[in-house]
């Protein structure tokens, strides 16, 4: 069992450009959640996927960021036009199913903008 | 929605002694979850806990339901167990997860 597994671990990129976020759940998870880490905010709840389908994305900025499930083995998270405010960890979860079980994380995607 | 308080917000131990995290919310969860982080570091599961004691290793989780509380209990400690512990439960009505603001934990040598 890997884990889930999160790329890039480290991306840099300019103010205005688009910066795209993977994450491979553990097989057999049947719920992926996407969090954002900063040392202001602490750990902010951005979206949630059951059995690929979105059922809960009151965390996300409305405008820019997206996120898509497009298979049970990997999710996209997507920033468009991004601020130096969108400067954080981007850390990807699973768990069985989406209530009573262990959440797992992966290792975070550090995003910086210029 | 839940609201989730941890305390202390910081905590400054001698190898050796004990440490007593707290964690209050304000609605029942069905998932209750303590995490580790350290500087840098990824979250870490301790221990899945809605209800009841749990144990593993050095550590003990006490979560009584009905107070809305959990803890977190570290005997012993090491420089090792330095960094910031989370608990993590369900937000009322909703499946999402969210976080305490942690407590950080320095354990001196």
């Amino acid at each position: 069992n890997a884990g889930v597994i999160q790329t890039p671990r480290h991306k840099v990129t300019g103010k205005g450009q688009e910066a795209t976020l993977w994450c491979e759940p553990i097989s057999g998870h049947s719920a992926v959640f996407w969090y954002r880490q900063t040392i202001v905010q602490g750990l902010e709840f951005l979206t949630y996927f059951r059995n690929q389908a979105p059922i809960d994305d009151s965390g996300m900025p409305k405008e820019r960021f997206s996120a898509q499930m497009p298979n049970q083995s990997h999710s996209t998270l997507k920033i468009q036009s991004t601020q130096p405010q969108d400067s954080a960890v981007y850390l990807c979860a699973s768990s069985r199913t989406d209530s009573g079980n262990t959440l797992y994380f992966g290792e975070g995607s550090r995003l910086i903008v210029v | 929605g839940q609201q989730v308080q941890q305390s202390p917000a910081s905590l400054v131990l001698q190898e050796g002694e004990n440490a007593e995290l707290q964690c209050n919310f304000s609605s029942t969860a069905t998932r209750l979850q303590w995490f580790y982080q350290r500087p840098g570091g990824s979250l870490v599961s301790l221990l899945y806990n809605p209800s009841g004691t749990k144990h593993t290793g050095r550590l003990t989780s006490t979560t009584v339901t009905k107070e809305r509380r959990s803890s977190l209990h570290i005997s012993s400690s090491q420089t090792t167990d330095s960094g910031t512990y989370f608990c993590a439960m369900d937000d009322t009505n909703a499946y999402k997860v969210i976080f305490g603001k942690g407590t950080h934990l320095h354990v001196l040598p």
